[in-house]
């Protein structure tokens, strides 16, 4: 089945120690995203590719960034992970942007980040 | 400031009888609806939307009313069903040309009672 798988499901780190998430999808989709959740809060856009075009939201701190070397996959790396970082770290995908209305988004299960 | 807002953050339902879910928005430029359905443990699946040149959209169990003059649109689901029991956001998007971004309501949890 084609679909969203995020790396790993539950992630353990240490304040200020770097760590990466990882996405990869098998939908083949123009379009990758990372969301951060925190509990009881709506999905906040950190950033999205259109193929290998980064775009960042302007309010996504310094501290996030991201990579996609290829198409089905896309890092999320966090430099110095502060406690308000923990939260759900979704990714999604869909097949393009910028049509007349937006392509429906397929998320990943998501990594529950917690930062001790 | 919440563009989307969902005022109730749960709903508990009798199966079998109507589950209303309700969203309201602020910002004129919405054109598209979404809403994604959200078990514990998963990440948000896409459940129906709606644009704003309609006022109803169907699919099953699940239809999706729009009201734009009161900037509110509702998610029905009859009969609801235990497995129904998630949480729903509600999403828009604005008709900003290329910035098709998702604007995402808080969430509402339905719980769907044998």
């Amino acid at each position: 089945d084609a679909m969203v798988i995020q790396n790993p499901r539950y992630q353990v780190t240490q304040f200020g120690k770097p760590v990466t998430l990882s996405c990869s999808q098998t939908l083949n989709h123009n379009v990758m995203y990372w969301y951060q959740q925190k509990s009881s809060q709506a999905p906040k856009l950190l950033f999205h590719y259109y193929d290998k075009d980064f775009n960042n939201e302007a309010d996504t701190p310094d501290n996030f960034q991201s990579r996609r070397p290829n198409t089905s996959f896309c890092f999320l790396d966090i430099r110095s992970p502060g406690l308000g970082d923990a939260a759900m770290y979704l990714c999604a995908t869909s097949r393009q942007a910028g049509g007349r209305y937006p392509d429906t988004q397929y998320f990943g299960p998501g990594t529950r980040l917690t930062v001790l | 400031d919440q563009q989307v807002k969902q005022n109730s953050p749960s709903l508990s339902v009798q199966e079998g009888r109507i589950s209303i879910l309700n969203c309201d928005y602020t910002n004129s430029m919405f054109d598209y609806f979404l809403w994604y359905k959200k078990y514990p443990a998963e990440g948000p699946t896409f459940l129906i939307s709606i644009s704003s040149i309609k006022d109803k959209n169907e699919d099953g169990r699940f239809t999706v009313f729009l009201n734009k003059s009161a900037k509110h649109l509702s998610l029905h689901i009859v009969p609801s069903q235990p497995g129904d029991s998630a949480v729903y956001f509600c999403a828009a998007s604005p008709n900003a040309g290329n910035n098709r971004k998702l604007i995402w309501g808080l969430g509402t949890s339905l719980a769907v009672n044998p």
